[in-house]
């Protein structure tokens, strides 16, 4: 089955400064990463995704790459501010079952 | 967007009593509903998959017979934890998928927090 690692583990940023939270996966089946934000108490949010035959997709400040060939993917958040502080999520898989990285804790500091 | 409704948002229950969580999808019909689980500060990790008419599937080291799963609707699925104990204690959490697999994400509801005292 999928195996997804999620690094690092915690992330502290100067706001302004950039973020950026790397993941491999295992199974090269798996089609679609997306990637969730989880504020204290609430459920994942879904941020940004990208599919399998897409290297590259941005939104606003938030950007996400794929290496299909290496299995990995990462995402890159740009001008980071205060509400950007929260656990983040990798997911790597397909129609929906996903296997999780670990989660990164980032905090945004003024 | 997709809405998912999970309910209760959070339940107390004494250790050895049963709790039936639901997961509704209020627009849209999903054949397959997922069941996640995650303990503090933990990642979510996938308890079951559930198939409309169908029985679930669970992933390795998930007792089926305390964690039951029914998904007798395109819209309903329920989660069942039977015999709880402390250590069941967790937010649950589930997420579905439209019938044509055309919505290439998957839709959370927001959650269940269970506390087994």
């Amino acid at each position: 089955g999928e195996n997804v690692e999620q690094h690092p583990s915690t992330l502290s940023v100067q706001e302004g400064d950039s973020a950026v939270i790397k993941c491999t996966y295992s199974d090269s089946a798996s089609n679609y990463f997306p990637w969730y934000k989880q504020e204290l108490g609430k459920r994942p949010q879904l941020i940004i995704d990208i599919r399998s035959n897409v290297g590259e997709k941005k939104d606003q400040r938030i950007a996400v790459t794929l290496n299909k060939t290496a299995k990995h993917f990462s995402l890159h958040i740009t001008e980071t501010q205060p509400e950007d502080s929260a656990v983040y999520f990798c997911a790597a898989g397909s129609w929906g079952k996903f296997q999780f990285g670990a989660g990164t804790q980032v905090v945004v500091t003024p | 967007g997709a809405v998912v409704s999970q309910h209760p948002s959070w339940v107390i229950c004494k250790s050895g009593t049963s709790v039936k969580i639901e997961c509704r999808s209020l627009d849209f019909q999903a054949t397959t509903m997922f069941w996640y689980r995650q303990f503090p500060k933990q990642s979510l990790m996938l308890m079951a998959t559930s198939n409309e008419g169908s029985k679930a599937t669970y992933e390795q080291g998930v007792e089926k017979d305390k964690f039951l799963i029914n998904h007798a609707s395109l819209t309903l699925s329920t989660l069942t934890v039977t015999s709880a104990h402390p250590e069941d204690s967790s937010f649950y959490i589930c997420s579905a998928r439209d019938v044509g697999g055309i919505l290439k994400e998957a839709f959370f509801g927001q959650g269940t927090r269970l506390t087994v005292v």
